[in-house]
């Protein structure tokens, strides 16, 4: 069984200064792991995703994502904040058809 | 290209109707699942097919049924609705088990 946990349902941050939203995953083998962004009142939009290659994964907008398996997390990150940044972010790890969402992490953006 | 397409949009039903929701992908993907999502909760799955004529229950199956008679179809049926059905859906489907999901914009019902 996998599972996921993302331990921040709110992150607040201004624009320009770094974005850090944390998942770990609890697995009885490596999964795949992907990020996904829901802008408000959209669909879901893939952001990453880690598939045993490289520990670093580079996506979209500037996000950035490390496997750190000794930790299980796959942190989601970005340098500089937009405001266009600001909406609702989903780790899942996926394995055997079945993908597994977070909560989510709703990222608030101040101008 | 479409990619995956849910219908209707919104959707209000009353305590016991019956009611289907359409989901088409022209990916030719093999993989498609459902989806609700509700405040605080994520997406949980309800459930999902690995080819046609093929389907399985997710986490949260009760009160839908589904049929994949078509790769390119995956209909999520309401039996009899309940207010707790009250939610957002999302159809998504997916070439093989590890890749990219593509997510359908979602259908909002509301049942009263």
């Amino acid at each position: 069984a996998q599972s996921v946990t993302q331990l921040d349902s709110h992150v607040s941050v201004s624009e320009g200064t770094p974005v850090l939203l944390r998942c770990n995953y609890s697995s009885s083998y490596s999964p795949s792991l992907f990020w996904y962004v829901q802008h408000p009142n959209k669909g879901l939009q893939l952001l990453l995703k880690y598939t045993s290659a490289a520990t670093l994964v580079k996506g979209i907008n500037g996000f950035e994502a490390e496997f750190k398996k000794s930790e299980t997390s796959f942190h989601l990150t970005k340098p500089s904040a937009h405001m266009s940044d600001a909406a609702e972010y989903f780790c899942v790890p996926y394995n055997n058809n079945d993908m597994r969402f977070g909560a989510g992490t709703r990222l608030t953006v101040k101008p | 290209n479409a990619g995956v397409t849910q219908t209707p949009k919104f959707q209000v039903l009353k305590t016991g109707q019956s009611m289907t929701l359409q989901c088409a992908q022209d990916m030719n993907h093999e993989y498609m699942s459902w989806y609700r999502q509700d405040p605080g909760m994520g997406l949980r799955l309800i459930h999902y097919s690995v080819g046609a004529g093929i389907t399985d229950q997710g986490e949260v199956p009760n009160g839908y049924n589904v049929s994949r008679s078509t790769t390119e179809d995956f209909p999520l049926r309401l039996l009899s609705a309940a207010p707790s059905q009250t939610s957002v859906y999302f159809c998504a489907s997916s070439y093989s088990r590890h890749t990219e999901a593509f997510f359908g914009q979602g259908t909002r019902l509301t049942v009263v």
